[in-house]
């Protein structure tokens, strides 16, 4: 199993900033998942982060929005840009064993944008 | 592309009465299939996960699940369900299994009454 640790585990911040949420693992992963979870949704996977290559995103999200570092195996960063209310969510971190094909997830940072 | 629904979004059963939460997916092989629970104010957590062989997998909490190809369905029981059930439960597919990120279902809310 993997352990994931975020920071922040919440933040409140004001409208037009940048929050970047970091990410770390406890062993080393080939690929990381940014997933977000509007306030009583479901988790919608915003892009795939791969060490050593540019994340790929998903339908609906942009790298001018959601900038995503990946500078080892072990670390991986969300920045969330010029915040608006709608960006208010849980933002979670996960990895997965591809030899079990679990899929292991952070605590999520809680983001409220007023 | 997959898709998963979760036709229950909210299901009360009294406290040692059977459960059975439904998922359905769409996609066009069978995929890796997952059942996360989400407790208030936790992460998420693996209750178990269907990729080939038996088509009843157990899980941990006392959850099993049964994977039916012909109503590409993937349903959540428990016999006997207990107070601390009560949380948001999740079906996920993932084509690949470990290298892809989960596609999720909307989520079912489980209330549990005394």
């Amino acid at each position: 199993s993997a352990v994931i640790s975020q920071k922040p585990s919440r933040d409140i911040c004001q409208r037009g900033t940048s929050l970047t949420i970091q990410c770390q693992v406890d062993s080393q992963v080939t690929m990381m998942f940014w997933y977000r979870q509007q306030p009583g949704q479901s988790l919608t996977l915003i892009a795939t982060a791969n060490q050593g290559s540019e994340a790929t995103y998903e339908s609906g999200f942009v790298i001018d929005k959601f900038p995503i570092s990946r500078p080892n195996l072990t670390f991986s960063t969300l920045t969330v840009s010029n915040m608006s209310p709608e960006d208010s969510s849980i933002y979670l971190c996960s990895v997965s064993d591809p030899r079990t094909t679990e899929a292991f997830f952070g605590q999520g940072t809680r983001l409220t944008v007023v | 592309a997959q898709s998963v629904t979760q036709p229950d979004i909210h299901i009360t059963v009294s406290e040692g009465a059977s459960l059975e939460l439904r998922c359905n997916y769409s996609y066009g092989a069978t995929p890796y299939l997952f059942w996360y629970v989400q407790s208030p104010g936790q992460g998420l957590q693996l209750l178990l996960k269907y990729f080939s062989g038996d088509t009843l997998v157990q899980g941990i909490k006392g959850f099993e699940a049964e994977f039916k190809r012909s109503q590409s369905s993937f349903n959540l029981r428990k016999p006997s369900v207990h107070w601390s059930d009560a949380a948001e439960y999740f079906c996920a597919v993932a084509p690949g299994g470990g290298a892809d990120g989960l596609t999720f279902g909307k989520g079912t809310h489980l209330i549990i009454q005394p």
